[in-house]
C-alpha cells in the first residue's frame, strides 16, 4: 500500500526540541523529493521545508530557519524533521509529502502529527 | 518570497453549477502552479500540476488555466463531494508558498 505515515508528534514547552518521523511504503522512496507542510489549528497550508533525492539539497520556509532540519534515510524509507527552540507558534499538524517525480507539487500526503508548543 | 492571493476566500454554490477560484502570484511563476483540495478533517488531494496538467484520477469537471502571475481552478459542475477549501501553491521559487485557501460551501 502507497503511503505515507508520520509519527513523533506531542506537546511541549516553548525552546524544546522535538524530532518527527515519515515512514514511506509501497514505492520507491528514494525516488522521490519530499516535503514537510505545517497547518495551524483552523488555519492554511504553510510549507516548511524540502529535501531531494539524496539529502544534498534542502530548502526551509524563512521562519524555521536555523532552527529545524530535515533529513531522510533512503535505507529505512524514513524522513525526518528534526525541531529545536519551538515556538508557540510552530504548533499545527506536520504532513509529510511527496513531490511528483518529475516536479516538486505534491502527488502523496501523510495524515499528520501534531505538534503542540505551549507552557 | 512569492506571495499568492486566492479569490473568494469562501464561496456557497449549488451543486450542477459552474465554480471558478483565482490564484494571483505577486511575480511571475511560469506554470510552475499546483492547485489542491482538502475535505474537511483529511489532508490535502493534488487535483492540478503544472497549471493545467489534471492528476490522474481527478474527475475532468476540474481543470486549470494561466500563466505568469494569474491562475484559475474551474469546476465545470459542482458536486456535494466537492466540498472543502481549495490551495493553490507555487513551486517557482524557494521558499515555496500556498495561497491563503479558498472554502467551499454546496448550497
Amino acid at each position: 500500500q502507497v503511503q505515507l505515515v508520520e509519527s513523533g508528534g506531542g506537546v511541549v514547552q516553548p525552546g524544546a526540541s522535538l524530532r518527527v518521523s515519515c515512514a514511506a511504503s509501497g514505492f520507491g522512496f528514494s525516488s522521490h523529493g519530499m516535503h514537510w507542510v505545517r497547518q495551524a489549528p483552523g488555519k492554511g497550508l504553510e510549507w516548511v521545508a524540502y529535501i531531494g533525492l539524496d539529502g544534498s539539497d534542502d530548502h526551509y520556509v524563512n521562519s524555521v530557519k536555523g532552527r529545524f532540519t530535515i533529513s531522510r534515510d533512503n535505507s529505512k524509507n524514513t524522513l525526518f524533521l528534526q525541531t529545536s527552540s519551538l515556538r508557540p507558534e510552530d504548533t499545527g499538524v506536520y504532513l509529510c509529502a511527496r513531490a511528483r517525480l518529475d516536479g516538486h507539487d505534491v502527488d502523496l500526503w501523510g495524515q499528520g502529527t501534531l505538534v503542540s508548543v505551549s507552557s | 518570497d512569492i506571495q499568492l492571493t486566492q479569490s473568494p476566500p469562501f464561496l456557497s454554490a449549488s451543486v450542477g453549477d459552474r465554480v471558478t477560484i483565482t490564484c494571483r502570484a505577486s511575480q511571475g511563476i511560469h506554470i510552475f502552479l499546483a492547485w489542491y483540495q482538502q475535505r474537511p478533517g483529511k489532508a490535502p488531494n493534488v487535483l492540478i500540476y503544472e497549471a493545467s496538467n489534471l492528476y490522474s484520477g481527478v474527475p475532468s469537471r476540474f481543470s486549470g488555466s494561466g500563466s505568469g502571475t494569474e491562475f484559475t481552478l474551474t469546476i465545470s459542475s459542482l458536486q456535494p463531494e466537492d466540498l472543502g477549501t481549495y490551495y493553490c501553491q507555487q513551486l517557482s521559487n524557494y521558499p515555496l508558498t500556498f495561497g491563503g485557501g479558498t472554502k467551499v460551501e454546496i448550497k
